[in-house]
């Protein structure tokens, strides 16, 4: 089935640098990813996502690039800060279903600890 | 400002014990996913909903679990009976998407239910 995988699994950064997440993914079919934050306690939250049309996006301190000849989708925090401690996951639609490629595949996960 | 609700946050249940999660989506949101994480397996998703009818469960253990949609603002997923390998946190999330098109959407998330059954 296709396969999503994550690293580093852990990553700490001083307050103030920039850290770089990277997710491999194996469904050259795949057209959406998503990366999504969660806090202790709390449900994933929406960070920023990229379709399969672009290889670069870019929020608030936050950039998605894609790379669709390798499979590799990468987020980019600049500038970290103290709430940016949190498990990050990326997602991506690569499970086909019946209906329409609704289903996301989460990677396994980057507990990013900032550092002050 | 909208958000997924789910009920209980927690329960604490004993092994044979039946239990009921409850979600309310987003309103508006025509898709609802049901998902377990634990730290082994990471999230999983177990089944999903457009227009309250069931689009896929497979993901989901047929013998002891059952979601369904009574209405739009209401969806559930029961175990019964529970098992200690049940225990997880489960969410709910829900969006809003179209059948057959090509391409995936944002996923709003709930904040989960902390099982643990003894």
């Amino acid at each position: 089935g296709e396969n999503v995988e994550q690293h580093p699994s852990t990553l700490s950064v001083q307050e103030g640098d920039n850290s770089i997440i990277n997710c491999a993914y194996s469904n050259s079919a795949s057209d959406y990813f998503i990366w999504y934050k969660q806090e202790s306690g709390k449900g994933p939250q929406f960070i920023i996502d990229i379709r399969s049309n672009m290889d670069k996006r870019q929020g608030q301190r936050v950039t998605v690039l894609l790379n669709k000849t390798v499979k590799h989708l990468s987020l980019q925090i600049a500038a970290t800060q103290p709430g940016d401690s949190a498990v990050y996951f990326c997602a991506e639609n690569g499970a086909i279903s019946n209906f329409g490629n609704e289903k996301l595949t989460f990677g396994t996960g980057t507990r990013l600890t900032i550092i002050p | 400002d909208a958000r997924v609700t789910q009920t209980p946050r927690d329960k604490v249940t004993e092994m044979g014990q039946e239990v009921t999660m409850r979600c309310q989506p987003i309103l508006g949101h025509n898709t609802v996913f049901w998902y377990r994480q634990t730290m082994m397996q990471g999230l999983e998703l177990l089944a999903y909903f457009r227009n309250r009818a069931p689009l896929d469960d497979s993901g989901m253990p047929k013998d002891r679990f059952s979601a369904e949609m009574p209405d739009a603002t209401l969806a559930t997923l029961k175990i019964q009976p529970s098992e200690p390998r049940d225990s997880a946190v489960y969410f709910c999330a829900s969006g809003f998407g179209t059948s057959g098109t090509p391409t995936g959407n944002e996923q709003f998330f709930g904040p989960g239910t902390r099982l643990t059954v003894l």
